[in-house]
């Protein structure tokens, strides 16, 4: 079956960096664009970027544009988010989600990534 | 940006009540609207995609109406497991954007 498993979260210091990986399996990666999205604590859910089945077209919120970078590797079936100059309110609990006509039909549970000093 | 506005934020209701949950485009999106649940600390489930379409394997009792600027997600008799908070999407244009949530508690 589908699965989507997130990893890298944790606590991190403002102004430093991190990179989310997400692990898919049971279905053929390379046929599917990935995206992540967040929820901030108490928050609703927010599209943070995606990415093309092959990689070749990338697309951000204005949010975190410059900031965060999505990339894939389909020879390993993941998915990654890195993240640059964190800033508080990027704490948020970030999951990777499968695109199907651009909606999201299989999601991972998430990693939290709190922003603290 | 389409801006997506969802009523209410919360509401409270009892085990088989008929429970209706708004959605408002900012600008038209025709039919590219998707709805999820979403439960503490898991993953979020696609519910109707593409304004009306029911997911596979999501019960019928789930339901979704509209196009335009404004839709509806319907539960028709509410079931202890619908307990959730409810989210709309629109997929029409870049960047990607969700509605607020609708939380629905028991009564």
């Amino acid at each position: 079956q589908v699965q989507l498993v997130e990893s890298g979260g944790g606590v991190v210091q403002p102004g430093r960096s991190l990179r989310l990986s997400c692990a898919a399996s049971g279905f053929t990666f390379s046929s599917y664009g990935m995206h992540w999205v967040r929820q901030a604590p108490g928050k609703g859910l927010e599209w943070v970027a995606g990415i093309w089945f092959d990689g070749s077209n990338k697309y951000y919120a204005d949010s975190v544009k410059g900031r965060f970078t999505i990339s894939r590797d389909n020879s390993k079936n993941t998915l990654y988010l890195q993240i640059n100059s964190l800033r508080a309110e990027d704490t948020s609990v970030y999951h990777c989600a499968r695109e199907v006509r651009r909606d999201f039909d299989y999601w991972g549970q998430g990693t939290l990534v709190t922003v603290s000093s | 940006d389409i801006q997506m506005t969802q009523s209410p934020s919360s509401l409270s209701a009892s085990v088989g009540d008929r429970v209706t949950i708004t959605c408002r485009a900012s600008q038209t999106i025709r039919t590219y609207l998707n709805w999820y649940q979403h439960k503490p600390g898991k993953a979020p489930n696609l519910l109707i995609y593409a304004a009306s379409t029911l997911q596979s394997g999501v019960p019928s009792r789930f339901s979704g109406s509209g196009s335009g600027t404004d839709f509806t997600l319907t539960i028709s008799s509410l079931r202890p497991e619908d307990f959730a908070t409810y989210y709309c999407q629109q997929s029409h244009s870049n960047p990607l954007t969700f509605g607020g949530g609708t939380k629905v508690e028991i009564k």
